[in-house]
C-alpha cells in the first residue's frame, strides 16, 4: 500500500523557468512532510519542510505548498537551474515531537535544460 | 565525523552467504534509521534506532535481517542467507532525536548473485 505517491516519474522543465513536483498521500495521520534531492551515487539530502499547520513555506528558489483537505503537496522551484537536475523524494511522518520513520514516494526525476 | 559513513560502498556476494553492512552515523546524532532503495523503486524503511534501543522494526522484510546499534553510534545491518531479492543500496541516516531531516549516507550497493 503506497501511502505516498509521486505519480510523475520524471519532469523535463527549461532552465530558467518553474519546475512543479507533486506528491499526494493517503494517511491522515501524516502531519509532517518533507523533501529530499538526490544525486546519482549519494544518499538523499534533505532540502526543505512543512508542517501541517502551516500551507507554505518557503526557502530561497524552493517553496512547499500543502492542501491538507486534498491530501497533496508540492515542490515548487523557481527559476529552475541545471544543478536542480536530481531525483526529488517526499516524505512523511506523524508529527510526535521526536524523529521517527518517514515514509517516502518513489520520486520523482527532474531534468533542468538548458 | 562530518557526515554519515557506509562501509563498503559496494559488496558483490553469493546467494546464500551472510552480509553485514557498517553504517557511522553523525557524532552526537541519537536517531538512526537504515533504509534500502530496490531498482525504480522508493525509499522502504526497514528499522529507526534511539540510542540502542530499536523502537521501529516493523520494516525488517524477514527473519534473515537483523542490525544492532552499539555505544549508541555505529550500527551493523545484517542479512543473513541472501537471496537476489536483497540485492539494493542500503541507506543509512541519522538525525537529532526532534529532527526530521535526516542526514543520509551515500549507501552501499548489495548485489546477490
Amino acid at each position: 500500500d503506497q501511502q505516498v505517491k509521486q505519480n510523475s516519474p520524471s519532469l523535463s522543465v527549461q532552465e530558467g523557468r518553474i519546475s512543479i513536483l507533486n506528491c499526494d498521500y493517503t494517511n491522515s495521520m501524516f502531519d509532517y512532510f518533507l523533501w529530499y534531492k538526490k544525486y546519482p551515487a549519494e544518499g538523499p539530502t534533505f532540502l526543505i519542510s512543512i508542517s501541517s499547520i502551516k500551507d507554505k513555506n518557503e526557502d530561497g528558489r524552493f517553496t512547499v505548498f500543502l492542501n491538507k483537505s486534498a491530501k497533496h503537496l508540492s515542490l515548487h522551484i523557481v527559476p529552475s537551474q541545471p544543478g536542480d537536475s536530481a531525483v526529488y523524494f517526499c516524505a512523511a511522518s506523524p508529527f510526535t515531537g521526536t524523529a521517527s520513520k518517514l515514509t517516502f514516494g518513489t520520486g520523482t526525476r527532474l531534468q533542468v535544460t538548458l | 565525523g562530518a557526515g554519515v559513513s557506509q562501509s563498503p560502498s559496494n559488496k558483490v556476494t553469493e546467494k546464500g552467504k551472510d552480509v553485514e553492512l557498517r553504517c557511522d552515523p553523525i557524532s552526537g546524532h541519537t536517531a538512526l534509521y537504515w533504509y534500502r532503495q530496490s531498482l525504480g523503486q522508493g525509499l522502504e524503511f526497514l528499522i529507526y534506532f534511539q540510542g540502542n534501543s530499536a523502537p521501529d522494526k516493523s520494516g525488517l522484510p524477514s527473519d534473515r535481517f537483523s542490525a544492532e546499534r552499539t555505544g549508541g553510534s555505529v550500527s551493523t545491518l545484517t542479512i543473513q542467507r541472501t537471496q537476489q531479492e536483497d540485492s539494493a543500496v542500503y541507506l543509512c541516516a541519522s538525525s537529532l532525536p526532534w529532527d526530521y531531516g535526516y542526514t543520509f549516507g551515500s549507501g552501499t550497493r548489495l548485489t546477490v548473485v
